[in-house]
């Protein structure tokens, strides 16, 4: 079955302690990115991928790292996460790099992360 | 400036129902991509539709439709005789070629169908 899978689902941490969300693909998606949803604003970008090994930032990446190592993986990273950024975060994959905006986004279920 | 408005925060409808749910949407490129998603309870986002800047026609899905119209920079959504099911919030987004490859979403419009 085709999907994005995300890991943990919930988390809850406190403050200034490292945690990795795991994303993976398995259709060979050339296009990864990460999303935080918060009421009100609906989903913002926070890093994106066109490819192994190519990352950029999004709308609102301070805070975050991520890796491209694989294609099939896209690890967000918080290094010291902070209570400003308790969300729901969607990691999404879409085929083609020479644009998401030419295949659909497929999303992952979410991760509902609070930080203390 | 805001790319993407759903100027309905929440709406409520009684069962079967049409209901009509808002989306304009804001962009200097001739080549853009929309979207409609939803996200039911359970948090998960699921695609519903997409339509480039070229293609106009309205579409009809089962329950579903969409007005697709430039001139007034808008693709409504209408859910024709609403049900249990369809209570989510949905989302209006826009794909176009500035910035970065970014999905800009609207802030969303919560459905709610009484039974």
């Amino acid at each position: 079955e085709a999907q994005v899978t995300q890991n943990p689902r919930y988390l809850i941490t406190v403050t200034g302690k490292k945690l990795t969300v795991t994303c993976s693909q398995n259709m060979n998606h050339e296009y990864m990115s990460w999303y935080r949803q918060d009421p009100g604003l609906g989903l913002r970008q926070i890093y994106y991928s066109m490819n192994v090994e190519v990352t950029d930032k999004g709308d609102v990446p301070e805070g975050y790292k991520v890796s491209r190592k694989e294609k099939r993986n896209f690890p967000l990273i918080l290094e010291s996460p902070s209570p400003n950024q308790t969300s729901l975060y969607f990691c999404a994959s879409s085929r083609s790099s020479g644009g998401a905006w030419t295949d659909t986004q497929y999303f992952g279920p979410g991760t509902r992360l609070t930080v203390l | 400036a805001q790319k993407v408005t759903q100027a309905q925060t929440e709406i409520s409808v009684v069962e079967k129902e049409d209901v009509t749910l808002d989306c304009v949407y804001e962009t200097r490129d001739t080549t853009y991509y929309l979207f409609w998603y939803k996200q039911p309870p359970s948090g998960e986002l699921v695609f519903l539709i997409r339509r480039n800047s070229f293609d106009e026609q309205n579409e009809i899905s089962g329950r579903y439709s969409w007005n697709f119209q430039k001139s007034t920079s808008s693709f409504n959504f209408t859910i024709t005789a609403s049900q249990v099911v369809d209570s989510a919030v949905y989302f209006c987004a826009l794909y176009d070629q500035t910035g970065a490859n970014n999905l800009f979403f609207g802030t969303g419009t919560r459905l709610t169908v009484i039974p």
